[in-house]
């Protein structure tokens, strides 16, 4: 069965410091993944995406994401963490029929 | 350009009562997709539309969920009865593209946070 795991329910990092967000997948098939962020109040936006090619991907906002597939993991980085990165990150894998999410990650950034 | 909305932000109702959410997707976009996020727990499919027709609803939980999309625009997931385990976060996301949808881009709304009392 499809599934998305995100290890880590809450990280607290300070601002400038480095960010690593773990995400790991188990789909038999090519995924399709994806990183989206939810700030209070708003709708989830979506980061960065990857479906073929190179295996680090950018996205907005600073964010990078390496695929590997011998681990099965999506996982998001960002070297210098902002104040307004504070939120919440989910990873999904898209089968084609339905997206997967993971349980987030929630982000406080520390001054 | 507008983004996908989602009506109301939040809802409070009792156990037996009947719960309207609306979502107002993306102006042209054909997939309209409805998740639910129980607290703690993850982000959930429920059902998916192409245009007016019921593409999957396979995670509707059970028959009180009935979700429509006349015209194949706004879509309505009501509620009825609502049971104390449907509170939670509803959103509804929307895309435009057709065949594959693999690599869709699914837009999100902010949600709809439901609390059964």
């Amino acid at each position: 069965a499809q599934s998305v795991t995100q290890p880590d329910i809450h990280i607290t990092v300070s601002e400038g410091a480095s960010l690593e967000l773990r995400c790991n997948y188990s789909y038999g098939a090519t995924p399709y993944l994806f990183w989206y962020v939810q700030s209070p109040g708003q709708g989830l936006q979506l980061l960065l995406k990857y479906f073929s090619g190179d295996t680090l991907v950018q996205g907005i906002k600073g964010f990078e994401a390496e695929f590997k597939r011998s681990q099965s993991s999506f996982n998001l980085r960002k070297p210098s963490v902002h104040w307004s990165d504070a939120a919440e990150y989910f990873c999904a894998v898209n089968t084609g029929n339905q997206f997967y999410f993971g349980t987030g990650t929630s982000l406080t950034v520390i001054p | 350009e507008a983004g996908v909305t989602q009506f109301p932000s939040h809802s409070v109702i009792e156990k037996g009562q009947t719960v309207t959410l609306r979502c107002d997707p993306i102006s042209g976009h054909d997939n309209l997709y409805w998740y639910r996020r129980v607290m703690g727990k993850e982000i959930k499919f429920l059902l998916h539309f192409v245009k007016e027709s019921k593409q999957d609803e396979s995670g509707m939980p059970n028959n009180r969920f009935l979700a429509e999309r006349t015209g194949g625009t706004y879509s309505t997931l009501k509620v009825q009865p609502a049971e104390l385990e449907d509170s939670g976060v509803y959103f509804c996301a929307s895309s435009h593209l057709r065949g594959s949808t693999s690599t869709d881009t699914q837009y999100f709304g902010p949600g709809t946070r439901l609390t059964v009392l």
